[in-house]
């Protein structure tokens, strides 16, 4: 089974709103990696996290890996139109052999 | 560069025809791996591969066969398609270690009647 969970499933917020995606890993990962998606598009890198409790900005949003590094979160904060689309986390497993991704968190926004 | 580019973007299929999903990369990544995607179940590693001639199972591994002659193409192959296979596929590469920033090519909707 996927070894990489990530909730919820689905978000829908008003414009402005907060949003909030969430990773686990039944196994220690050796990095994390969060990519976008957009409709209709491909998955596209947007971060890696490596170490033990890190938090990485970009703009408006906010990475953070867990201390035991089974977990992560994505926070956009004052969310955008432009932020639609599926946010994915994926992690190496098999001593980095595989990157698995998890299930995807699909974000839709009204204006 | 072109980075990872797909053939075709779009087939429709009868089941048990047989077809090729082409991939090729001009970044010389040692890694290449073919994802497909269907609502709900994100992004589920089919094969991939961390060289030229050597390649490996990932978690939906029945059904497909691919090969990896060059550093440039994965091709993966659908010897006998089943309306199961109806996805969206993406091939991916990058280099090789597990902290590598991956890239996708722009994908293949398939279809299977």
């Amino acid at each position: 089974g996927q070894q990489v969970m990530q909730i919820p499933q689905y978000q829908h917020v008003q414009e402005g709103e907060d949003f909030t995606t969430y990773c686990n890993s039944s196994t220690t990962l050796s990095n994390i990696q969060w990519y976008k998606q957009r409709p209709g598009g491909h998955p596209v890198f947007l971060i890696q996290l490596v170490k033990s409790g890190e938090v990485k900005k970009q703009k408006r949003l906010t990475f953070q890996f867990g201390e035991a590094k089974k977990n992560s979160s994505l926070h956009i904060t004052a969310t955008q139109t432009t932020d639609v689309g599926t946010y994915f986390c994926a992690g190496p497993i098999q001593g980095a052999q595989k990157l698995v991704f998890g299930q995807g968190t699909r974000l839709t926004i009204n204006p | 560069n072109a980075g990872v580019t797909q053939t075709p973007k779009f087939q429709v299929l009868k089941t048990g025809q047989s077809m090729t999903l082409q991939c090729a990369q001009d970044m010389n990544h040692e890694y290449m791996s073919w994802y497909r995607q269907d609502p709900g179940m994100g992004l589920r590693l089919i094969h991939y591969s961390v060289g030229a001639g050597i390649t490996d199972q990932g978690e939906v591994p029945n059904g497909y066969n691919v090969s990896r002659s060059t550093t440039e193409d994965f091709p993966l192959r659908l010897l006998s398609a089943a309306p199961s296979q109806t996805s969206v596929y993406f091939c991916a590469s990058r280099q090789s270690g597990g902290g590598e920033t991956q890239y996708f090519g722009p994908g293949t909707r398939l279809l299977v009647l």
